[in-house]
């Protein structure tokens, strides 16, 4: 089982700033089977980022996707008060799904 | 635009089934492209996928749960279901329904997500 390690747990950053968030598999798999998703507080997560770089309808460029095989990034060039939220990634393996325990980025 | 609503009931007892139905609007299921599916989250917790189903009937189960869960569809309805069986407390959890793609994977459309808690 390819087991996802996202780090840090948590982020401390003010708007403005560069929020990079890491994704760690346990074992190679193609970045094509990589996603991330922003849940904020009481809403169902919205899809950001699929194979790895590609961004979903309406995710505004300052979200970017990076990486392969077992070490993976999301940026957010500058935040906005917005993107103050949880970010998941998940991987597809052998036809099964599974997320990271998540990054939550906070406001310092 | 497509809608996902979860219905079921919000409170099942330890060691019986779980059951929710996800009526999808503004879009049908009987899709090529997509197939659907369900993810939980506990209280304060992360994501955990259940499993999802094709419209053909063709399922896919995460091993944490394949023993004791059901997906089934109907078509005629735009409707999917997720059974549980021998639920605990650790079952608790806020249920989403969703859309998932195929070729490039990902699942791009949630439902709002409904709480169930399992307690006596």
């Amino acid at each position: 089982e390819i087991v996802l390690t996202q780090s840090p747990g948590t982020l401390s950053l003010s708007p403005g700033e560069r929020a990079t968030l890491s994704c760690r598999a346990s074992q190679y798999f193609s970045s094509s089977y990589l996603a991330w998703y922003q849940q904020k507080p009481g809403q169902a997560p919205r899809l950001l980022i699929y194979a790895a770089s590609i961004r979903a309808t309406g995710i505004p460029d300052r979200f970017s996707g990076s990486g392969s095989g077992t070490d993976f990034t999301l940026t957010i060039s500058r935040l906005e008060p917005e993107d103050f939220a949880v970010y998941f990634c998940q991987r597809y393996y052998d036809s099964v799904y599974a997320f990271g325990q998540g990054t939550k980025v906070e406001i310092k | 635009q497509l809608q996902l609503q979860e219905s079921g009931p919000g409170l099942v007892k330890p060691s019986e089934t779980l059951s929710l139905t996800c009526s999808a609007s503004g879009g049908s299921i009987a899709t090529t492209t997509h197939y659907w599916g369900w993810i939980r989250q506990p209280p304060g917790k992360g994501l955990e996928w259940i499993g999802a189903i094709a419209s053909s009937g063709g399922t896919y189960y995460s091993p944490s749960v394949k023993t004791r869960v059901t997906i089934s569809v109907d078509t005629s309805k735009n409707q999917f279901s997720l059974l549980l069986r021998s639920v605990t407390d650790a079952d608790t959890a806020v249920y989403y329904c969703a859309r998932h793609v195929y070729g490039l994977p990902r699942i791009d459309f949630w439902g709002q997500g409904t709480l169930v808690t399992v307690s006596s």
